[in-house]
């Protein structure tokens, strides 16, 4: 079982739709959650971190985080051409001092006009 | 304040030279990360480093990849005998310790070994 896993996609969605994008992670003593956005020829871009069960809404971005189920996902409403994009999920497995994440491969957005 | 700073931002080598990478991370991070990321390819990470402990090279793919941080801040990415296969995006990332580990991101150096 891969330690944190997302759909490759691509996800296709059309302008103005909420995009759905889904992370389960295999570590339950992980601690905090974290949403990279990466434009293709750029780095990842910090758009959300959660570290609670629950939502945690930014903008047009929710971040939900259920531990039970092992889940985070990353809700965009009012999708915009400009949100496509891959999108990277983190994960910090040791919490403390421990400062390394575990990425997943990420998932390919693309927002049709 | 200024980001992540990474040079250069391209890197074209021969096979078998050598080859350093610099990172000057966010003045303050204590944390410092190195990932390579091959075309259409997720991160990969190499080594981490956080403060004066012992950095975490567990992810170093060869001998011939070594990493430094000197003064608690800027880092080199030293590659020896490149390879084709070394060739990819080399990310440089920081954090700090009073967060809750959100790394960011420097714009990356692109190493092409011909």
């Amino acid at each position: 079982q891969k330690e944190v896993e997302q759909n490759s996609g691509p996800l296709s969605v059309p302008e103005g739709a909420i995009a759905s994008l889904n992370c389960t992670y295999s570590d339950r003593g992980s601690q905090s959650f974290f949403w990279y956005r990466q434009y293709s020829g750029k780095s990842p871009e910090l758009i959300m971190f959660i570290y609670s069960n629950g939502d945690k809404e930014d903008g047009r971005f929710t971040a939900q985080l259920n531990k039970a189920s092992q889940y985070v996902s990353l809700l965009i409403r009012d999708s915009q051409p400009s949100d496509s994009a891959t999108y990277l999920c983190a994960v910090n497995r040791s919490g403390g001092s421990n400062y390394k994440l575990t990425f997943g491969k990420g998932t390919l957005l693309t927002v049709n006009p | 304040g200024a980001g992540v700073s990474q040079s250069p931002s391209n890197k074209v080598t021969e096979k078998g030279k050598d080859v350093e990478l610099r990172c000057d991370p966010i003045s303050g991070h204590t944390a410092l990360y190195w990932y390579r990321q091959s075309l259409g390819q997720g991160l990969e990470f190499l080594i981490y480093f956080q403060g004066n402990s012992a950095p975490d090279k567990s992810g170093l793919p060869s001998d011939r990849f070594s990493a430094e941080r000197t003064g608690g801040s800027v880092s080199t990415l030293t590659i020896q005998r490149t390879q084709q296969e070394d060739s990819a995006v080399y990310l440089c990332a920081s954090s700090s310790t009073s967060g809750l580990g959100e790394q960011y991101f420097g714009p990356g150096t692109r190493l092409t070994v011909t």
